[in-house]
């Protein structure tokens, strides 16, 4: 079946504008993660959904950064007045399950540019 | 709380040599431990994860991890190098909750 799905695949924004970034999980997989991935830095977590359950913001860098997910599926990633430091590769992820021993399978990330 | 050192952001060894790629972890409930690997310009896929059970994990193209809760430690290798191993390496860590921590990665390249 399809993996995960992520678009677009690379966004040249100017300073202060707003993105929006795309997720698209495998059908059926009720958790869904974004990362942020930076040079050097590893993957960051930035937000966790699972089902219908409040989101796991804890790793949002400010509230520039939101994220929804509608109906249990797509998500959405929006960074708002883009810094220069947002610049990174920004990735999601999605599991079945609850459990927190299940593989995560990515996407190919979005490759976010800051001018 | 969770975290994840890989010792080496970048390794190099000939092809046909042993592969070492070092993991330790930190975590205070019993953890679940992984490797991913990322080549390049793809996402991040599961090379193997541990568990529960047997400490010596093996996962796909020839590699294995063993767990060493004493050491707390989670070293992936591979007895013999091929070129298409090169690619980035991620050792992440979960238990309670459902996050995971990743490592800053190890890029591996192998050298014919």
């Amino acid at each position: 079946g399809a993996g995960v799905s992520q678009s677009p695949s690379n966004k040249v924004t100017e300073k202060g504008k707003d993105v929006e970034l795309r997720c698209d999980p495998i059908s059926g997989h009720t958790a869904l993660y974004w990362y942020r991935q930076s040079l050097g830095q590893g993957l960051e977590f930035l937000i966790y959904f699972q089902g219908n359950s409040a989101p796991d913001k804890s790793g949002l860098p400010s509230d520039r950064f939101s994220a929804e997910r509608t109906g249990g599926s797509v998500s959405t990633l929006t960074i708002q007045r883009t810094q220069q430091e947002d610049s990174a590769v920004y990735l999601c992820a999605s599991t079945q399950g609850r459990s927190s021993y299940n593989e995560q399978f990515f996407g190919p990330g979005t490759r976010l540019t800051v001018l | 709380a969770q975290s994840v050192t890989q010792l080496g952001s970048h390794v190099s060894v000939s092809e046909g040599a042993l592969v070492l790629l070092r993991c330790n972890y930190s975590s205070s409930v019993p953890p679940y431990l992984f490797w991913y690997v990322q080549y390049p310009n793809q996402g991040l896929q599961l090379l193997l994860k541990y568990t529960t059970g047997a400490t010596l994990v093996k996962g796909i193209n020839g590699f294995e991890a063993e767990f060493k809760k004493s050491e707390t430690s989670f070293h992936l290798t591979k007895p013999s190098a091929h070129m298409s191993d090169a690619a980035e390496y991620f050792c992440a860590v979960s238990g309670a909750g459902n996050q995971f921590y990743f490592g800053t990665g190890t890029s591996l390249t192998v050298i014919p």
